[in-house]
């Protein structure tokens, strides 16, 4: 059984950092693309960034390049988000999906991990 | 970037009934579009990939179809379960990926 099981979450404020975390179970986490997509409260599903099987190559949404790095350890079945000079417009619940095969859709979610901004 | 329109943003059916939900794409996406199912206080399960193939464990009452800009989502015949919100999702040109907005499907 997949699983996806994302942590890290909390209260920051405006300005400051986190890392997120997501550890995979249930398929060969080093054989798939995962990403992080996240959902302001009330709102829509928004992409956040996406890395490659081997973490060579990743992407990034174009409202948090620069400020977000996603990474990948194989060897410990985890996915990371390092999230830095976060913004109000930040809040949202983080989810870890993984890929379907090769294509850029998302068969499994984790449960979420909300991150808040506040001063 | 390509933008997903979706539509209507609230659909009101009752349970039975058959609910046919809308998505549009700014420019042609092929087949490359999924449908996904949210409820409250939960992740988005994956309901239809590449247009019209169901996933794994996904009753027939639901199906896909389109290509190009054009896309459609029906339930056959809407049980309990099945009100929530529904996105849909282009892979076709990226990054970035792109949802739709969303329609929420509700009890009338």
């Amino acid at each position: 059984e997949v699983q996806l099981l994302e942590s890290g979450g909390g209260l920051v404020q405006p300005g400051g950092s986190l890392r997120l975390s997501c550890v995979a179970s249930g398929f060969t986490f080093a054989n798939y693309a995962m990403s992080w997509v996240r959902q302001a409260p009330g709102k829509g599903l928004e992409w956040v960034s996406t890395i490659s099987d081997s973490g060579v190559n990743t992407y990034y949404a174009d409202s948090v390049k620069g400020r977000f790095t996603i990474s990948r350890d194989n060897s410990k079945n985890t996915l990371y988000l390092q999230m830095n000079s976060l913004r109000a417009e930040d809040t949202a619940v983080y989810y870890c999906a993984k890929w379907g095969g090769r294509s850029g859709y998302f068969d499994f979610w984790g449960q979420g991990t909300l991150v808040t901004l506040s001063s | 970037e390509i933008v997903m329109t979706q539509s209507p943003a609230t659909l009101s059916v009752s349970p039975g009934e058959r609910a046919t939900l809308s998505c549009r794409a700014s420019q042609s996406v092929s087949s490359n579009l999924a449908w996904y199912q949210q409820k409250p206080g939960q992740a988005p399960r994956l309901l239809i990939y590449a247009a019209s193939t169901r996933a794994t464990g996904i009753p027939a009452r639901f199906s896909g179809s389109g290509s190009g800009t054009e896309f459609t989502l029906t339930i056959s015949s809407l049980q309990s379960e099945d009100f929530a919100v529904y996105y849909c999702q282009q892979y076709n040109n990226w990054p970035p990926l792109t949802f739709g907005g969303g329609t929420k499907v509700e009890i009338k």
